[in-house]
């Protein structure tokens, strides 16, 4: 069975602090990982990786996938209170036709 | 672009009643759309796939004869949530995936918060 697991569950830190998030996958067919930020609503798009070792870069947000150790992170520098949301990670599988979730991590930025 | 709603965002019912959530895309053709439940604090759990024009594919440990999706269009999809009971209670978000695009390509409806009382 497909499976993505996300640590920390929860995690509160300080606005300037920097947090790294982490994703980890089994899956059949491998096709690419997301991670989104939800606030109060839908979950918005931050990034998609599909290949290993190639970092995506958004302002203070990055993300890098290792398709070998089977995991990605998501960094954020300079954290913002802005920046308190559930960040959610997500796996297409090839075969599947679908996206499977992990359970997020809900993140706290406290001023 | 790729702009997807939800209606209603939100809606109280009595237990008993029957509830339908409507999923457009309002500026693409989507021949996928994904309905998805998150309790409070949990992730999005997949109930359904919606495939323009056929019966959707449930998820494992989802009634389909209580969670009624209608893939009527290629810009609509439905779920009517019947005999509506307080564990019902949860928020719904669809997405669309856009004409011959993968699964990674979805994009999400602002939700329907769902209240049975």
């Amino acid at each position: 069975e497909d499976k993505v697991v996300q640590s920390p569950l929860s995690l509160v830190v300080h606005e300037g602090d920097t947090v790294t998030l982490n994703c980890s996958y089994e899956v059949t067919n491998f096709r690419s990982l997301l991670w989104y930020k939800q606030e109060k609503k839908a979950p918005t798009f931050l990034f998609m990786l599909t290949s290993s070792g190639i970092e995506k870069k958004s302002g203070r947000l990055s993300s890098i996938l290792d398709k070998k150790e089977l995991f990605s992170i998501l960094n954020i520098t300079a954290t913002q209170t802005g920046d308190s949301a559930i960040y959610l990670c997500a796996v297409e599988a090839g075969g599947a036709q679908k996206l499977v979730f992990g359970q997020g991590t809900r993140l706290t930025i406290n001023p | 672009g790729a702009v997807v709603s939800q209606h209603p965002s939100r809606v109280i019912c009595k237990s008993g009643t029957s509830v339908k959530i409507e999923c457009r895309s309002l500026d693409f053709q989507a021949t996928t759309m994904f309905w998805y439940r998150q309790f409070p604090k949990q992730s999005l759990m997949l109930m359904a796939t919606s495939n323009e024009g056929s019966k959707a594919t449930y998820e494992q440990g989802v009634e389909k004869d209580k969670f009624l999706i209608n893939h009527a269009s290629l810009t609509l999809s439905t779920l009517t949530v019947t005999s509506a009971h307080p564990e019902d209670s949860s928020f719904y978000i669809c997405s669309a995936r856009e004409i011959g695009k993968g699964a990674s390509e979805q994009y999400f409806g602002p939700g329907t918060r769902l209240t049975v009382t």
